[in-house]
């Protein structure tokens, strides 16, 4: 069946960088389209990013233009989200998810959280 | 960024009733509108795409209406298993914005 499995918690201290991986299984990962939304403890779904995984290319919000970085890697059929500087307003949960008009299949999320 | 509004925040209901939750877009979006559900410790789940296509597998009790800026999400009667919270979000340009949230809790 169609899966997304995304990595597990991390912490990380301010100013450090976090990498999230996303792992497609059970449809064609190469036809596809994959979106990164965080959620912070307030509960608010932000949307982040999205990669087109055939060409590679890219959108990113404005908020997290200069900090994130999507990639994907084809031959694991895996999405990964990269985001640099962290602060403590980027504690969230991650969720990967497949989808260019509703997002029909979601990653469990993964827990990163800043602490000093 | 488009603005999503969504409203109640929070709503009360019991099994059996007819809700509906709106949206407001900022702008107009056609179309481009989807509703999620999520259960707390869960991912959300895709419940209505393109405003108001059912997504596979969803039961028919739920459906969505709308174009512009206005939008609903209707479940026609109640179950146990509705109580979550809702979100709207447009993809009708980036960023994708959510609404904040519509928590459905039992009266």
């Amino acid at each position: 069946q169609m899966q997304l499995v995304q990595s597990g918690p991390e912490v990380k201290k301010p100013g450090t960088s976090v990498k999230v991986s996303c792992k497609a299984s059970g449809f064609t990962f190469s036809h596809s389209a994959m979106q990164w939304v965080r959620q912070t403890r307030g509960q608010r779904l932000e949307w982040m990013g999205w990669i087109v995984v055939g060409s590679g290319n890219t959108n990113y919000a404005q908020k997290f233009q200069e900090r994130v970085t999507i990639t994907r890697d084809m031959s694991t059929s895996t999405a990964h989200m990269e985001l640099s500087s962290l602060t403590f307003e980027d504690t969230a949960v991650y969720y990967c998810a497949r989808g260019s008009m509703g997002l029909d299949y979601w990653g469990q999320g993964t827990l990163v959280t800043v602490s000093s | 960024d488009i603005q999503m509004t969504q409203s109640p925040s929070s709503l009360s209901a019991s099994v059996g009733d007819r809700v509906t939750i709106t949206c407001r877009a900022s702008q107009g979006i056609s179309n481009y509108l989807n509703w999620y559900q999520q259960k707390p410790g869960k991912a959300p789940n895709l419940l209505i795409y393109a405003a108001s296509s059912l997504q596979s597998g969803v039961p028919s009790r739920f459906s969505g209406g709308g174009s512009g800026t206005d939008f609903t999400l209707t479940i026609s009667s109640l179950q146990p298993e509705d109580f979550a919270t809702y979100y709207c979000q447009q993809n009708y340009i980036t960023p994708y914005t959510f609404g904040q949230g519509t928590k459905l809790e039992i009266k």
